[in-house]
C-alpha cells in the first residue's frame, strides 16, 4: 500500500523560505504514469495545487505561484520537496503531498504550516 | 485556468436522504472530472473519477455523472459516516483546480 508522508519546518517566518519533504513507500517513485505533488488548504478554506514533478525531474507549476515554487525530487531517497519563497501570512495552510494520476488517488496526511513572525 | 463552481456551498439532510452535488466547469472538459470526500483533519479521500468511475473500495450509494460542463455527485441514501465535505476537481487541462466545496451537515 502505498503510502505518503509530509515533513518539515511547521512555522515559518514572512520573507523565508517554506520546506517540506514528502518520503514515499510502499512504492517506487521511479514508476513511470505518475507525477508527484503539492497541493495546499488554507484553514478553513478550500484546495489549491500548487504543483507537480515526474520522476525524470520535469516540473509544471500553478501560474498563480510559479515565481515562488520549486519542486525537487530525490530518487535515491524516494521523495520529492517543495520550496516556496518570500513566504506571507496568506501562504499559511495545511500542505499535502499527492499522486496523480490525473486525479490523486494516493495523499499525505497533511501538515500544517503557519507563517507568523 | 478552469473554473469549478459548486452547489450548494453547504446543504443540511437527514440519513437516508438522497443527495445530489453539483459541479460546473467553466469549460467544456470532457469527463476529466473527479470527486473527493474530506472529514475534519483529514487529507481528501478520492470517491469518483472520469466522472463516473466509482473508485475500488468505495460504497455504490456514490454516483457520478455529467460531461462537458455539468457534472453530479448523488449520494442515494444518505449514511451517518458520509458528513463531510465534497469537492469537485478537474483535470483536463494545467493548473488543475479544484471546486469551491459543498458540506454536508445533519439536518
Amino acid at each position: 500500500q502505498l503510502q505518503l508522508q509530509e515533513s518539515g519546518s511547521g512555522l515559518v517566518k514572512p520573507s523565508q523560505t517554506l520546506s517540506l519533504t514528502c518520503a514515499v513507500s510502499g512504492g517506487s517513485i521511479s514508476s513511470g504514469g505518475y507525477s508527484w505533488n503539492w497541493i495546499r488548504q488554507p484553514p478553513g478554506k478550500g484546495l489549491e495545487w500548487i504543483g507537480y514533478i515526474y520522476h525524470s525531474g520535469s516540473t509544471y507549476y500553478n501560474p498563480s505561484l510559479k515565481s515562488r515554487v520549486t519542486i525537487s525530487v530525490d530518487r535515491s531517497k524516494n521523495q520529492f520537496s517543495l520550496k516556496l519563497s518570500s513566504v506571507t501570512a496568506a501562504d499559511t495552510a495545511v500542505y499535502y503531498c499527492a499522486r496523480d494520476q490525473q486525479y490523486f488517488d494516493y495523499w499525505g496526511q497533511g501538515t500544517l504550516v503557519t507563517v507568523s513572525s | 485556468a478552469i473554473q469549478l463552481t459548486q452547489s450548494p456551498s453547504s446543504l443540511s439532510a437527514s440519513v437516508g436522504d438522497r443527495v445530489t452535488i453539483t459541479c460546473r466547469a467553466s469549460q467544456g472538459i470532457s469527463s476529466a472530472l473527479a470527486w473527493y470526500q474530506q472529514k475534519p483533519g483529514k487529507a481528501p479521500k478520492l470517491l469518483i473519477y472520469d466522472a463516473s468511475s466509482l473508485k475500488s473500495g468505495v460504497p455504490s450509494r456514490f454516483s457520478g455523472s455529467g460531461s462537458g460542463t455539468d457534472f453530479t455527485l448523488t449520494i442515494s441514501s444518505l449514511q451517518p459516516e458520509d458528513f463531510a465535505t465534497y469537492y469537485c476537481q478537474q483535470f483536463n487541462s494545467y493548473p488543475h483546480t479544484f471546486g469551491g466545496g459543498t458540506k454536508v451537515e445533519i439536518k
